[in-house]
């Protein structure tokens, strides 16, 4: 078990809303990324939180934004949802600086926008 | 980080070995390879990665090609708990975001 938990599982909002997904990390793990997967493609990476500071973003819109909290669990934040942010928003954590074997993936949250 | 690719699917029976193939053929020289593996309504899973020697553990075998322009992934008696979706992604070790690049991967499926 990797230890690292999303929540919710699942959760259906309408375009035009607000979404916020949380992701607790490993113990121990001071980072954490975030990936968008759209029904049959890889996932894309959205972007890293290092010790509560972003250091690293994918191409995604401003409307993606993140914390990172003083415990190292993170919030990732979608505002003005539209339908192709229908996807399984998954992240990831390890210890900074880490070796990328050592960064556990939690399930995800899978986000449906009607 | 060095394009990859893969067949889209692959098919392999119960106790036999699998063997999924990816090409990268414009891979650096500090670039790794990678293997992660996406179980259904899961996160992917790290399962080996190398950069010029052949690697084993108790998941599975990655054999890399002299030139490294392509590897190999073996799962040396495959189960129904193999099937998943593998992706092989090649990076560079560095410092700052390590984010993963990756693909479409191959879906394999393990008959009974």
């Amino acid at each position: 078990e990797t230890g690292v938990t999303q929540s919710p599982t699942h959760l259906i909002k309408t375009r035009g809303q607000q979404v916020t997904l949380r992701c607790s990390s490993q113990s121990g793990h001071n980072t954490v990324s975030w990936y968008q997967q759209a029904l049959g493609q890889g996932p894309q990476f959205i972007f890293q939180y290092y010790r509560e500071e972003e250091n690293g973003r994918g191409n995604f819109p401003p409307r993606f934004s993140g914390l990172q909290f003083p415990n190292y669990s993170s919030e990732l934040n979608v505002n003005a949802l539209e339908l192709d942010d229908s996807a399984l928003y998954l992240c990831a954590s390890r210890v900074g600086g880490g070796r990328l074997d050592e960064q556990f993936f939690g399930p995800g949250t899978r986000l449906t926008v009607l | 980080d060095a394009k990859t690719t893969q067949p889209t699917s692959m098919d392999c029976a119960e106790g036999r070995a699998a063997n999924l193939p990816c090409n990268h053929s414009t891979i650096s020289g500090n670039e790794y390879v990678y293997w992660y593996r996406q179980i259904h309504s899961q996160g992917p899973q790290y399962i080996i990665h190398g950069l010029k020697n052949n690697e084993t553990n108790e998941m599975a075998s990655l054999i890399i090609t002299e030139d490294r322009k392509s590897s190999t992934l073996i799962l040396p008696h495959a189960t129904l708990r193999d099937t998943a979706v593998y992706y092989c992604i090649v990076r560079a070790l560095i410092q700052g975001a390590q984010k993963l690049v990756f693909g479409q991967g191959t879906r394999l499926t393990i008959n009974p």
